[in-house]
């Protein structure tokens, strides 16, 4: 069946950057594009952006700068990274498949806190 | 950017009670809204696609209404296990946004 599990540090200081890995089983990072999705105290759920089935990016203005979304099709992995972190970047991060009526399954989660 | 309004923040309702939350969004997003189910630690589950579709395996009491700016998810006869956060999304331009969440407990 399909599982997504994210995997993260937990705890980031400020101004480093966060890594975070989102593993799949039960279907082809080659047919689906994956989302990374955020919720925070301050902002709620924002769309962070997607990888697309074909390895193409896009990401959302307000994470531009500072946000890289990568995949190992081989590993069934797909990667976040967002540098210059700040302590309004503390939630939750989620990992997401877009089917064909938009996010189909997500991931639990991982909890990340900014803080020195 | 789409905002959407979403309402009420919480709700609390008794067994067997239809349950109506609300998703307005700021310009019209055709049919591409969906709506989640959030409970506490879990996976955001996906209830309704494409505003009235029915995912695989969600009981029926569970649907959806609307297109252009307004939507409704309805759930007809409230079950226990149905205490959780639902949360709509709108997938019709990026950036994508969501609804702020309802709150939904048991009288």
């Amino acid at each position: 069946q399909v599982q997504l599990k994210e995997t993260g540090p937990g705890l980031v200081q400020p101004t480093q950057t966060l890594s975070i890995t989102c593993t799949v089983s039960g279907f082809s990072l080659t047919s689906y594009y994956m989302q990374w999705v955020r919720q925070t105290p301050g902002k709620g759920l924002e769309w962070m952006g997607f990888i697309r089935s074909g390895g193409s990016t896009e990401y959302n203005s307000e994470f531009k700068s500072r946000l890289s979304i990568s995949r190992d099709t081989s590993k069934n992995q797909v990667f976040l990274k967002m540098n210059s972190l700040k302590t309004e970047d503390t939630g939750v991060y989620y990992c997401a498949r877009e089917g064909r009526g938009g996010f189909d399954y997500w991931g639990q989660g991982v909890m990340v806190t900014v803080s020195s | 950017d789409i905002q959407m309004t979403q309402s009420p923040s919480f709700l609390s309702a008794s067994v067997g009670d239809r349950v109506t939350i609300n998703c307005k969004a700021s310009q019209n997003i055709n049919r591409y809204l969906n709506w989640y189910q959030q409970k506490l630690g879990e996976a955001p589950k996906l209830l309704i696609y494409n505003a009235n579709s029915l995912q695989t395996g969600i009981p029926s009491r569970f649907s959806g209404s609307g297109s252009g700016t307004d939507f409704t998810l309805t759930i007809s006869s409230l079950q226990p296990e149905d205490v959780a956060t639902y949360f709509c999304l709108q997938h019709n331009s990026w950036p994508y946004t969501f609804g702020a969440g309802t709150k939904l407990e048991l009288k």
